[in-house]
């Protein structure tokens, strides 16, 4: 079975400044794919960026970016220059078969002015 | 615009009522899912279906119910034997199963169901 862990319920990061968001994960499968999502306060799922396990590089969108550690199985997600538009829940996913997701218990960003 | 259209956005249910939840895609998506998220916590899959006609039991199934006769409409039925339905519920579409790893779902914007 797949179990993805988020390590932080809240996180404070100051405007301007970049920020580390945890993410460890467990599976058995060689074959596999980690995801993260942004939720605001609306409810819908934003996808942000996607890292194959197979992929060399690091997964990078933008001011986000993903640190893949695949021997500590972390897939950390580093958000640079932080804006007050980020301030929301930070999900990160593992793909299974069929493109089914299995998600962490999610991380609450707060950017400060 | 394609996107996923989820509807109602709010629903109250008196105990005891059978509910039910519209999700449609314009996006030409194989695969619909549906997930459920309590609050403070990470979703959780209750059914998906890869093509019409066919959908399979996720993670949190019971006391719920899907049917896929078209490809756009995968609607999501909260029965009476679903002990605690209040929560979020979201629904989700992704390009074909033998579409490479890497294909995200997306989602629409949620049902927020409230037992009354």
């Amino acid at each position: 079975a797949q179990k993805i862990t988020q390590t932080q319920p809240g996180m404070f990061v100051q405007e301007k400044e970049a920020v580390t968001l945890d993410c460890t994960y467990d599976t058995s499968d060689p074959s596999y794919g980690l995801f993260w999502y942004k939720q605001p306060s609306s409810g819908e799922m934003i996808f942000l960026i996607y890292q194959g396990s197979y992929d060399q590089q690091n997964a990078t969108e933008g001011r986000y970016s993903l640190n893949f550690q695949k021997a500590r199985k972390s897939a950390n997600l580093v958000i640079s220059a932080s804006q007050l538009g980020d301030s929301a829940m930070y999900f990160c996913a593992m793909q299974r078969a069929g493109n089914m997701l299995t998600f962490g218990g999610g991380t609450r960003l707060m950017v400060k002015p | 615009d394609g996107g996923i259209t989820q509807s109602p956005k709010y629903l109250f249910r008196k105990e005891g009522q059978n509910v039910t939840l519209s999700c449609e895609q314009n996006l030409n998506h194989d695969a619909m899912y549906w997930y459920r998220q309590d609050p403070g916590q990470g979703l959780r899959l209750i059914y998906y279906s890869q093509i019409v006609n066919d959908f399979q039991k996720g993670d949190i199934a019971e006391g719920y119910s899907v049917s896929r006769e078209k490809k756009e409409s995968f609607p999501l039925t909260v029965t009476s034997a679903q002990k605690n339905p209040t929560a979020f519920y979201l629904c989700a579409s992704s390009m074909d199963r033998d579409s490479p790893t890497g294909t995200e779902a997306f989602f629409g914007q949620g049902t927020r169901l409230t037992v009354v």
